[in-house]
């Protein structure tokens, strides 16, 4: 059992650049989300999926995209990078009727 | 929509003592979950302790322990005999347990930063 699985762990962008944060889960869970981590802030939540299919904002979306083809797998581009994207990226996921959410490892994401 | 607030940025105790983190929340709600979560410096987000609103009944797990009072919407994290490893920062979280939508995640306070002196 893996639980959440984000790839990759480290990753340095320059400007104007696009990649995919990857995220799976093994666990069937239905809800999954992407939040931003910057110091002093919290984590901020950038989208999330209630299921296969469907996705919608949350607080920061701005420059991202994400996509829920299948249960497991949750996706972050990010479009075009900008240095004000360098964060701590964190996909966490839960069951739609239970309370627990289960955290990714992170992301830190650099952009120069 | 709710909120999510420590006051506390960084709070230090020495080795063996207690310490109390703080956190308040706003909400309508009256079915939800609290939730204290713990970063060390690797990073990994941890579940410390869970509370469900409609217990009055206060959440404890072994040395972590909180005092939920849902009338002042205050939710504090005692950590009884600190230990190094304790070091990290903390995140108080609310989660709704309305199912649907936005409703289901997780929304949290900016952190407390823990650090445990020998």
């Amino acid at each position: 059992n893996a639980g959440v699985t984000q790839t990759p762990k480290f990753q340095v962008l320059k400007t104007g650049q696009s990649m995919t944060l990857q995220c799976a889960q093994d666990m069937n869970h239905e809800y999954m989300s992407w939040y931003r981590q910057d110091p002093g802030m919290g984590l901020r939540l950038i989208h999330y999926s209630v299921g296969a299919g469907i996705t919608d904002q949350g607080e920061v979306p701005n420059g991202y995209n994400v996509s829920r083809s299948t249960t497991e797998d949750f996706p972050l581009r990010l479009l075009s990078a900008a240095p004000s994207q360098t964060s701590v990226y964190f996909c966490a996921s839960k069951k739609r009727r239970r309370g627990g959410y289960t955290f990714g490892s992170g992301t830190r994401l650099t952009v120069v | 929509a709710q909120t999510v607030t420590q006051s506390q940025p960084e709070m230090s105790v020495q080795e063996a003592e207690t310490v109390t983190l703080s956190c308040t929340y706003d909400t309508s709600e009256n079915n939800y979950y609290l939730f204290w979560y713990k970063q060390p410096p690797s990073r990994q987000m941890i579940l410390v302790i869970r509370q469900e609103a409609y217990k009055q009944q206060n959440a404890t797990e072994n040395r972590f322990s909180v005092n939920f009072q849902k009338a002042a919407k205050s939710f504090s994290l005692k950590i009884s005999d600190s230990q190094l490893g304790d070091t990290a920062m903390y995140f108080c979280a609310f989660l709704s347990r309305r199912y649907g939508g936005s409703q289901g995640n997780l929304i949290f306070g900016k952190g407390t930063k823990l650090s445990v002196k020998p």
